[in-house]
């Protein structure tokens, strides 16, 4: 059975710092990677993709994908209390139906 | 639309009621997914229609729940014979081409079976 593992937290930073949240996934076809934003609430919006090893960067946030070790992790940078929501992670490719974690609960304290 | 629309945005209804929920997906999007989201729990899926395909019906919790596209178009979810335990957000979402795309979320249809 497909898992995407997730801690499901909380995870509280202080203001400014930098929060990681990380993800480990099992089903080694998988190709895409993906990181949504959930506020309580609300739907999930997309915050990263990710497709090969590495890292990569857009604004404060990085995705870093290694497929050897089944793992993305992302950071976010000079967080602030506006970050504080549930992060997704979520893998796709090995079949047509993403999967998804449960989320990391990030808290973001002024 | 410049986004997945959704509709209801909140249902009450009571136990054994049918109910209908609507999605929208972008324009041009061929998948289209439906999701449970229990509170505080993760995405359930369970739904995928891709194009004029057969859909994947492998995560309907029960024969109560069925679901609905035409061709690439609107998509309806409904339930029969509602129970409380199937007050949730239903999610539903759509990607351009099929799961390794990035999947774009409609705000969701809360359901509350009283």
């Amino acid at each position: 059975q497909k898992e995407v593992e997730q801690n499901s937290g909380p995870l509280s930073v202080p203001e400014g710092a930098i929060a990681s949240l990380n993800c480990t996934y099992s089903d080694r076809v998988s190709q895409s990677f993906f990181w949504y934003r959930q506020y309580s609430g609300k739907s999930p919006e997309l915050i990263m993709s990710i497709y090969s090893n590495g890292d990569k960067e857009d604004g404060r946030f990085t995705a870093q994908l290694n497929k050897a070790s089944q793992y993305v992790s992302l950071l976010i940078r000079d967080s602030q209390p506006s970050d504080s929501a549930t992060y997704l992670c979520a893998a796709g490719g090995g079949s047509y139906i993403p999967t998804f974690g449960r989320g990391t609960s990030l808290i973001v304290h002024p | 639309g410049a986004g997945v629309s959704q509709s209801p945005s909140n249902k009450v209804t009571e136990k054994g009621k049918d109910v209908e929920l609507r999605c929208d997906p972008i324009s041009g999007h061929t998948a289209l997914y439906w999701y449970r989201q229990r509170l505080g729990q993760g995405l359930e899926f369970l739904i995928y229609f891709q194009g004029n395909s057969a859909p994947d019906k492998s995560g309907l919790p029960s024969d109560r729940f069925s679901a609905e596209r035409t061709g690439e178009s609107v998509s309806t979810l409904t339930i029969q014979r509602t129970q409380q335990e199937d007050s949730a957000v239903y999610l539903c979402a759509s990607s351009l081409v099929r799961g390794a795309d990035t999947q774009y979320f409609g705000p969701g249809t809360r359901l509350t079976v009283l």
